[in-house]
């Protein structure tokens, strides 16, 4: 089955940016997803890339996919307080089948 | 309108007792979870339905039993609580072969004391 590797903690200060990495090792994985997970909530989907795609941009959001290293990143540009949460990679294949990773708690200072 | 919810949201039981938790979804999603979440924060998928079959079924004590009466819904009902089945429960949904990705509900934390 796949293996979704992150690094579990990132500490930034507020205003820089954030870079979260992520390795997979599913390559007929389809779609490659970044969730977000507030404390008390549940995961919410934040963006997802296809895997024919280099880079995907959603306002302070970019999404890189290097798909020969299997090597997925999510920067935050401007990170806020409010980004301060834990971060889930997950890669999905045409089956449906969805593996997460561990989680990447990203915590930001002021 | 809650796209998946999840009842209870707290659960604090004794141990041996017997419960339930449900969840449904207004998505029109055909494939349907329960993930655990430990202490740590990491993820464990346990079940999988879609369109009401079971299609995966993790290294899960047979004392967790998932029902599915209908695509939308997706129950898991747990025997004899364990001290070690503490943990956030959490209910998603998703379209198989879609882009969309998965819907989460927003937990339910069993405490078994």
């Amino acid at each position: 089955g796949e293996d979704v590797e992150q690094s579990l903690f990132l500490s930034v200060r507020e205003g820089d940016s954030s870079v979260i990495n992520c390795t997979y090792t599913d390559s007929s994985s389809t779609y490659l997803y970044w969730y977000k997970q507030e404390p008390g909530a549940g995961l919410q989907l934040l963006t997802y890339i296809f895997s024919n795609m280099d880079m995907k941009q959603d306002q302070r959001l970019t999404v890189l996919l290097n798909k020969k290293d299997k090597h997925l990143s999510l920067r935050i540009a401007d990170t806020q307080t409010g980004d301060s949460a834990i971060y889930f990679c997950s890669g999905a294949t045409n089956a449906g089948k969805s593996t997460f990773g561990d989680g990447t708690t990203l915590t930001v200072k002021p | 309108d809650t796209a998946v919810s999840q009842t209870p949201k707290y659960l604090v039981t004794q141990m041996g007792n017997d419960k339930s938790i449900k969840c449904e979804q207004n998505l029109g999603h055909d494939t349907m979870y329960w993930y655990k979440q430990d202490s740590k924060k990491f993820l464990k998928i346990m079940f999988s339905y879609n369109n009401k079959e079971l299609i995966i079924n993790e290294t899960v004590p047979n004392r967790f039993s998932p029902k599915s009466p209908d695509k939308a819904h997706l129950n898991l009902h747990i025997n004899s609580l364990e001290l070690g089945d503490s943990a956030v429960y959490f209910c998603a949904s998703s379209q198989k072969g879609g882009p969309t990705g998965y819907t989460f509900g927003s937990g339910t934390r069993l405490t078994v004391v």
